[in-house]
């Protein structure tokens, strides 16, 4: 199975600081999407940054950028200014490519921002 | 516009009843996704549809699991029986054509 690998279970950062968190992925598709979703405690999945593998930028949506880098196949999301209402769980997801689509998760990281 | 609405939030139900868990997707969107998620296995693909059509279930982790989309606005996930270790968050998802995936609220499966 190809999988989505999320090496950091929990992260703490303080409050307006900036934090980094790891993804890494197999892929045999030469075409696919690299997705970051936030669940916060009350357990809701919250969409935050996509990447095409085309791309040629790395994607930025407000305080979340990804630093995409396709040949060692990461995806890390990097938040800037921590806010503590950005303490939740961080899933890095990724489709397959062509018509079959299917989102794969990672096992996510637990971000806690301090004040 | 509303999201993916899905019911039961919560359920609590005793090992061998049937469980129907609901999801209504968002208007337009031709893809529909069920996950399951608990602290052992993550978020695991269960079952998707495209245009009312299951495309892939080899997530479907038996036969006591089922799913149909009898019409675009309209899923169930259904188990029968039930047992403990389906105990879960299951989460329905919706796409359009393109982009990412809309999830709705999760309904909180526990078998006694």
């Amino acid at each position: 199975a190809q999988k989505i690998t999320q090496t950091q279970p929990g992260m703490f950062v303080q409050e307006k600081e900036a934090v980094t968190l790891d993804c890494t992925y197999d892929t045999s598709d030469p075409s696919y999407g690299l997705f970051w979703y936030k669940q916060p405690s009350s357990g809701e999945m919250i969409f935050l940054i996509y990447q095409g593998s085309y791309d040629q930028q790395n994607a930025t949506e407000g305080r979340y950028s990804l630093n995409f880098q396709k040949a060692r196949k990461s995806a890390n999301l990097v938040i800037s200014a921590s806010q503590l209402g950005d303490s939740a769980m961080y899933f890095c997801a990724r489709n397959s490519g062509g018509s079959n689509y299917k989102l794969t998760f990672g096992k996510g990281t637990l971000l806690t921002v301090n004040p | 516009d509303a999201g993916v609405i899905q019911s039961p939030r919560h359920e609590v139900t005793e090992m061998g009843q049937e469980v129907t868990l609901r999801c209504k997707p968002i208007s337009g969107h031709n893809s529909l996704f069920w996950y399951r998620q608990t602290m052992m296995r993550g978020l695991e693909l269960l079952i998707y549809f495209n245009n009312n059509v299951p495309i892939d279930d080899s997530g479907m982790p038996e036969d006591r699991f089922s799913a149909k989309m009898p019409n675009a606005s309209f899923s169930t996930l259904k188990i029968q029986p039930s047992e403990p270790r389906d105990s879960a968050v299951y989460f329905c998802a919706s796409r359009p054509s393109t982009g990412e995936l809309f999830f709705g609220e999760g309904s909180r499966l526990t078998v006694l």
